[in-house]
């Protein structure tokens, strides 16, 4: 049974560049969560969705960041005309229904230079 | 504001030496506080739910316990392979986003 699976597990974007990381969630999870971690700091929640919705963004930054997860496919994080301060680790967590322990996956790890 | 606090920030254990990791929290309503560990370079790996005050859980070397204000992460005769990054997450009951404390990082020595 595979778990989270997220990709690339390493992305070097130049500033000014777009960034995409993928998340395919566990098998029969239908609940997808992205989480922020900055060097020494704690991870942060950034959105959470489900299949073709959008549930809640209250973490994410008001400009350059969407998120989607469509019908068919992994969900994607897009991170338009990065900046330095976007360099993190990216989770991504699954869950096969609301209220329930979220699975996380290995992470994408980004870096702007 | 839903909040998560955790100590010690660094722990530093012998083999065998037996300790408690702590976490407080303050939450609009306790809808679930979960631990996780994870080590370096990879993602949190779930270890218990809790859901009510008194509730316990046990896996081998680890117990977790719940107050209405904090949790503890009891290690009994830790092992070198304990060693990582504990974390605590509190979820409220009117949303799903876990809410993270910093974390307890552990280190075991032989």
């Amino acid at each position: 049974n595979a778990g989270v699976m997220q990709n690339p597990r390493h992305l070097v974007r130049r500033r000014g560049q777009e960034a995409r990381l993928r998340c395919s969630p566990m098998k029969g999870h239908s609940h997808v969560y992205w989480y922020r971690q900055l060097p020494e700091e704690g991870l942060k929640f950034m959105v959470y969705l489900q299949k073709e919705n959008i549930i809640d963004e209250s973490g994410m930054p008001k400009e350059r960041f969407s998120a989607e997860f469509p019908k068919e496919g992994p969900s994607i994080l897009r991170i338009q005309q990065v900046v330095r301060g976007d360099s993190a680790a990216y989770f991504c967590a699954s869950s096969p229904r609301t209220g329930y322990e979220q699975y996380f996956g290995p992470g994408t790890r980004l870096t702007v230079t | 504001e839903d909040q998560v606090t955790q100590s010690p920030e660094a722990l530093r254990l012998q083999e065998g030496e037996s300790s408690s990791l702590n976490c407080s929290y303050t939450v609009s309503g306790l809808r679930g506080l979960f631990w996780y560990r994870q080590d370096p370079g990879k993602g949190p790996e779930f270890l218990f739910t809790l859901y009510s005050a008194g509730e316990e859980k046990e896996k081998e070397r680890l117990k977790a316990t719940l107050t209405k204000k904090e949790s503890f992460l009891h290690i009994t005769a830790p092992k070198p392979e304990d060693s990582a990054t504990y974390l605590c997450a509190v979820q409220a009951s009117n949303t799903d986003k876990l809410i993270f404390g910093t974390g307890t990082r552990l280190q075991v020595f032989p």
